[in-house]
């Protein structure tokens, strides 16, 4: 079946560093990528929409700044939080859809844990 | 927009025993639905999804889910659960030709032996 892979699984890095998350999906193109926040015992959160070639469309009170996306292929989709605090930390999870709409359905990355000191 | 309700945080069954776990949802016309699980610390596995037809959905894993219009329901059965079922269960609504996908806030198995 379709495969997403996401790198880093797990990451602790000190406050005021700024995290790269990687996105691929491995054996289908990705037209859409969505990168998810998850906190502990709560459901996922979407936080952002990306198509290949073009700028993410973020959720309402998303910081755009902050937690900047790159879809530069169809296979790779990056996340990076900027300048991270500790209220930064979470689950982050990815997914990849080879479509535009819910008829190609969404493949998800196995999430990474992201601990800010 | 769309949304969707578990109501129930937290079940508990028996090994063996039949599982239904409830899903509401709310939109204007006819939505897409899916049930995803998600073991700790893991991403999320599609167990099936409802698009249109059969309002009896099968997916993997012996997982079935049945769509009422009429209840703006989705609820997911099992009828024997198994051991290795316990985990996080998230019924997700999208509307048609929507990138905006909405999961409700989960519902935690635990099986007991």
């Amino acid at each position: 079946g379709a495969v997403v892979s996401q790198h880093p699984s797990w990451v602790i890095c000190k406050s005021g560093t700024s995290v790269k998350i990687e996105c691929r999906s491995l054996d289908f193109q990705a037209t859409t990528m969505f990168w998810y926040r998850q906190f502990p015992k709560q459901s996922l959160m979407l936080m952002a929409t990306s198509n290949e070639g073009s700028k993410a469309t973020y959720e309402q009170g998303v910081e755009k700044d902050k937690f900047l996306i790159n879809h530069a292929s169809l296979t790779l989709s990056t996340l990076t939080v900027t300048s991270a605090h500790p209220e930064d930390s979470s689950f982050y999870i990815c997914s990849a859809s080879p479509g535009q709409s819910f008829n190609q359905p969404q493949h998800f990355g196995d999430g990474t844990r992201l601990s800010i000191l | 927009a769309q949304s969707v309700t578990q109501p129930d945080i937290h079940i508990t069954v028996s090994e063996g025993a039949s599982l239904e776990l409830r899903c509401n949802y709310s939109y204007g016309a006819t939505p897409y639905l899916f049930w995803y699980v998600q073991s700790p610390g893991q991403g999320l596995q599609l167990l099936l999804k409802y698009f249109s037809g059969d309002t009896l959905v099968q997916g993997i894993k012996g997982f079935e889910a049945e769509f009422k219009r009429s209840q703006s329901s989705f609820n997911l059965r099992k009828p024997s659960v198994h051991w290795s079922d316990a985990a996080e269960y998230f019924c997700a609504v999208a509307a048609y030709n929507n990138n905006d996908m909405r999961f409700g806030a989960g519902t935690r198995l635990t099986v007991k032996p």
